[in-house]
């Protein structure tokens, strides 16, 4: 069965702080893999990635595929109060588009 | 990015009664949808796959004759909620991906149906 797995599941960290978030899969026909941001309601997209060892980059957000590992990570650098959110990691394999659990970050003031 | 809109964003109905939630892709050809189902604090959870013009893929566990998906045009797709129960009250959303978008193709998303059973 396909599956997604993000670590941690929360994370608390001071503003100012850097993050670095995790997901890793195993999935069939793996195509390509997203983050997103959800805050309140939808997910807003941030990254798809589906060659290995390219890094994206937005602002303080990067993230980068490792398909050898089959994993990927999110880095946010220089946290600030409005990137708590939950951050969500999800796999497009042929046909569907699977979530992880998800992981909560709260970022103190 | 493109826009979906999804609607009702948020709906209360009796048990026993059904319930249609649409999802509409404004500015783009949709040729796949996903419906989610998000329980508080968690993630969501994949319910099915539509394409436009064939029936849906389920998911395991998920009931096809309790949450009727139709993908009848290129624009729109709607979930019925059928026979709704107290359980069912979930946060819906939906996911739709461009026309001639494989898997390279990000999906973007309604903003989400609150439905509670009461």
């Amino acid at each position: 069965e396909d599956k997604v797995v993000q670590s941690p599941l929360s994370l608390v960290v001071h503003e100012g702080d850097t993050v670095t978030l995790n997901c890793s899969y195993e999935v069939t026909n793996f195509r390509s893999l997203l983050w997103y941001k959800q805050e309140k309601k939808a997910p807003t997209f941030l990254f798809m990635l589906t060659s290995s060892g390219i890094e994206k980059k937005s602002g303080r957000l990067s993230s980068i595929l490792d398909k050898k590992e089959l994993s990927s990570i999110l880095n946010i650098t220089a946290t600030q109060t409005g990137d708590s959110a939950i951050y969500l990691c999800a796999v497009y394999n042929n046909n569907d588009m699977r979530f992880g659990a998800g992981t909560r970050l709260t970022v103190k003031p | 990015g493109a826009v979906v809109s999804q609607h009702p964003s948020r709906v209360i109905c009796k048990s026993g009664t059904s319930v249609k939630i649409e999802c509409r892709s404004l500015d783009f050809q949709a040729t796949t949808m996903f419906w989610y189902r998000q329980f508080p604090k968690q993630s969501l959870m994949l319910m099915a796959t539509s394409n436009e013009g064939s029936k849906a893929t389920y998911e395991q566990g998920v009931e096809k004759d309790k949450f009727l998906i139709n993908h009848a045009s290129l624009t729109l797709s709607t979930l019925t909620v059928t026979s709704a129960h107290p359980e069912d009250s979930s946060f819906y959303i939906c996911s739709a991906r461009g026309l001639g978008g494989g898997p390279n193709t990000e999906a973007f998303f309604g903003q989400g149906t609150r439905l509670t059973v009461v």
